[in-house]
């Protein structure tokens, strides 16, 4: 079955680690997003990549890193710079170009940091 | 710029109607409807182009007015599944394609 997959599901972390979500997906998509998403809030963009080897900063983007070194994987980091990293983070692909882009998101992973 | 939406909240019963609205200050390519589920991933409903068109499926329709730069998703006789978070994505630019910024969600409980 063609989708995205997350892992993991639940993620805990000390203050000051780094801590990389793994995002994959078989869809053959060529854009990937990272969004993050906190309690009574809409999704916001952190990063997006529209081609391999290429990646866009997006609206929250400090203290985020990623890699696109494959087309069906955008593996995001949480450094120890991101301030408040505690939320659920989404990934989610879409087919680039034509007039109908339909974002598919993976299950997510709900990131702690204690 | 996040577009609006409106209400913040709503509870229905079960066969009633909703209307959610979504506005943006900014020329609109698209419009993208999705429904999360607490805990879960977002769901695709529909997406509406320029050009004022009106989409839909089952009981769910959504129309796009492109002069006001608005959206509206249209649930008719609601059903206990239709709960969760809806959540409107718009596109701006006159390209085929562009990031999508998402609204802060509406969310809608249907209750028996």
């Amino acid at each position: 079955d063609g989708g995205i997959t997350q892992s993991p599901k639940y993620l805990f972390r000390k203050e000051g680690q780094n801590v990389t979500l793994s995002c994959e997906q078989n869809l053959n998509h060529d854009a990937m997003y990272w969004y993050r998403q906190d309690p009574g809030q809409g999704l916001r963009l952190i990063y997006y990549s529209q081609i391999v080897n290429d990646f866009q900063k997006g609206d929250i983007a400090e203290g985020y890193s990623v890699s696109r070194e494959k087309k069906e994987s955008f593996p995001l980091t949480v450094t120890s710079a991101q301030k408040n990293p505690t939320a659920f983070y989404l990934c989610a692909s879409s087919s680039a170009g034509g007039t109908q882009i339909t974002q598919y998101f993976g299950p997510g992973t709900r990131l702690t940091v204690l | 710029q996040q577009p609006v939406q409106s209400p913040q909240a709503v509870i229905l019963r079960e066969g009633e109607d909703a209307v959610i609205n979504c506005s943006s200050s900014k020329a609109l390519y698209s419009v993208h409807w999705y429904r999360q589920k607490h805990g879960e991933a977002p769901v695709f409903l529909m997406i509406l182009l320029k050009g004022g068109e009106q989409k839909g499926h089952d009981k769910i329709s959504a129309s796009f007015n492109e002069k006001k730069q608005q959206s509206s998703l249209y649930l008719t006789a609601s059903q206990l599944s239709y709960s969760g978070t809806y959540f409107c994505g718009t596109e701006s630019g006159q390209t085929s394609y562009d990031k999508v910024i998402f609204g802060p969600g509406t969310s809608l409980s249907v209750i028996p």
